[in-house]
């Protein structure tokens, strides 16, 4: 079975500090990785995505991906209160159907 | 208007009851999923769609059931309703780049109790 698993949290940082969230996954040759966000009460919407290893950077937002060792990260840089909210790791897992695989999320708390 | 809107919003209903949530979208996308989130558990796929003529389980399909009645409706229901079953249940809609973008668009969610 297909698995993608992260750390339910809380992740409690400071306002202005930098917040890494993690995600691992079970299938060596999945290709393409994406990091939705969900505010409490709301509904999850798509913030980065990532297909090759490496950094991929978008605002104060850095995906890193290694394949090798399976595992998929967000770093938020310059934490704002507004970033609190539950981030979920999702994957398209080679001949998965073309469907994404969630993760059960990682809670953030940016703190004033 | 919301794009991907989904009907009741909120429902209280009975162990035993047959319950439908309903999903229409705008968007003009052929692809439309089900899934539903528990607390710990995070988004699992019901059901999904990719045309009006394609249905298929997702990974916990058993107790459901969906309907593809347009490009633009998609329904979930549940024949007899147990108490596992009371969730946060989403739709959402893809189009055809969801291979490259990965985007999923959701509706703003139908809270399920089933008592």
């Amino acid at each position: 079975q297909k698995e993608v698993e992260q750390n339910s949290g809380p992740l409690s940082v400071p306002e202005g500090a930098i917040a890494s969230l993690n995600c691992t996954y079970s299938d060596r040759v999945s290709q393409s990785f994406f990091w939705y966000r969900q505010y409490s009460g709301k509904s999850p919407e798509l913030i980065m995505s990532i297909y090759s290893n490496g950094d991929k950077e978008d605002g104060r937002f850095t995906a890193q991906l290694n394949k090798a060792s399976q595992y998929v990260s967000l770093l938020i840089r310059d934490s704002q209160p507004s970033d609190s909210a539950t981030y979920l790791c999702a994957v398209n897992f080679a001949g998965g159907g073309n469907k994404l695989t969630f993760g059960t999320g990682t809670q953030l708390k940016v703190e004033l | 208007d919301a794009d991907v809107t989904q009907t009741p919003r909120n429902r209280i209903t009975k162990t035993g009851k047959r319950i439908m949530l309903e999903c229409s979208q705008t968007k003009g996308h052929d692809r439309m999923y089900w899934y539903r989130q528990d607390p710990g558990l995070g988004l699992r796929l019901i059901y999904y769609s990719f045309d009006v003529k394609d249905i298929n389980k997702g990974e916990i399909s058993d107790g459901y059931s969906v309907s593809r009645q347009a490009q633009a409706k998609f329904s979930l229901s549940l024949e007899s309703a147990i108490p596992n079953q009371t969730a946060l249940y989403f739709c959402a809609t893809s189009d055809q780049g969801f291979a490259n973008t990965g985007e999923l668009f959701f509706g703003e969610g139908s809270r399920l109790t089933v008592l």
